[in-house]
């Protein structure tokens, strides 16, 4: 079946540092790829997704690259926030429709340090 | 436009006890999916609904049912809680007129606790 595998955290950073949290997966087709931010007491948030091969996504300062060769959609943002402090789940389905369910990673907790 | 709601947002019960969660989809949205997040991990698929009937289904026993209502509005019903079902439950709507790039709008959540 379908899975996604992320770094484990939480990964800590201090203000205006490089963040990449690595995601990698395994599905029987052609998923679409997602990051999802969730953030203390909320639900989520959709941060960005691709759906095809080389798709760049991107959202507030992060990106994430679809790479179907390595089956790989890392995030990535090159000066990281106080407020960017939330957990980061990346996610797959085998569908854009919205019809398809949506297999979750572990998720990474980032705390962001002054 | 109304975003996804959930009730309640908090609920303690005891073991063997049943419970009813409700969720009211985005505006335009057809179709709702609840996930099971367990605490510090990622969201797992309880089931999806699709005009009123199941659309897929989890790895999750019988005993979590559900319901879509004609407003695409639902219930996750859980019977004989364990001790395990003490999660956060996400509910997720999309589809439809209303449906975005994104596709799936989540809730906050009810959070669950089976003492």
């Amino acid at each position: 079946g379908d899975s996604v595998t992320q770094m484990e955290g939480p990964v800590t950073l201090s203000e205006e540092a490089c963040l990449t949290i690595n995601c990698t997966y395994t599905a029987t087709g052609y998923p679409s790829l997602f990051w999802y931010v969730q953030y203390p007491g909320e639900g989520l948030q959709l941060l960005l997704k691709a759906t095809k091969a080389d798709d760049k996504g991107s959202n507030k300062g992060f990106e994430a690259t679809y790479r179907k060769e390595t089956t790989s959609f890392h995030l990535e943002k090159g000066s990281v926030q106080v407020s960017d402090s939330a957990v980061y789940f990346c996610a797959l389905s085998e569908g854009d429709t919205g019809r398809r369910a949506l297999t979750f990673g572990s998720g990474t907790r980032l705390q962001v340090q002054p | 436009e109304t975003g996804v709601t959930q009730s309640p947002t908090h609920l303690i019960k005891t073991r063997g006890q049943q419970v009813t969660l409700r969720c009211s989809s985005q505006s335009g949205h057809n179709t709702v999916s609840w996930y099971q997040q367990a605490l510090g991990q990622g969201p797992q698929f309880i089931f999806q609904y699709y005009r009123e009937e199941e659309n897929g289904r989890g790895n999750f026993p019988p005993r979590f049912s559900g319901l879509q209502f004609p407003n695409y509005s639902s219930e996750l019903n859980v019977n004989a809680l364990e001790l395990d079902d003490s999660a956060l439950y996400l509910c997720a709507s999309s589809g439809g007129q209303g449906a975005t790039r994104s596709g799936y709008t989540f809730g906050s959540g009810t959070r669950l606790t089976v003492v």
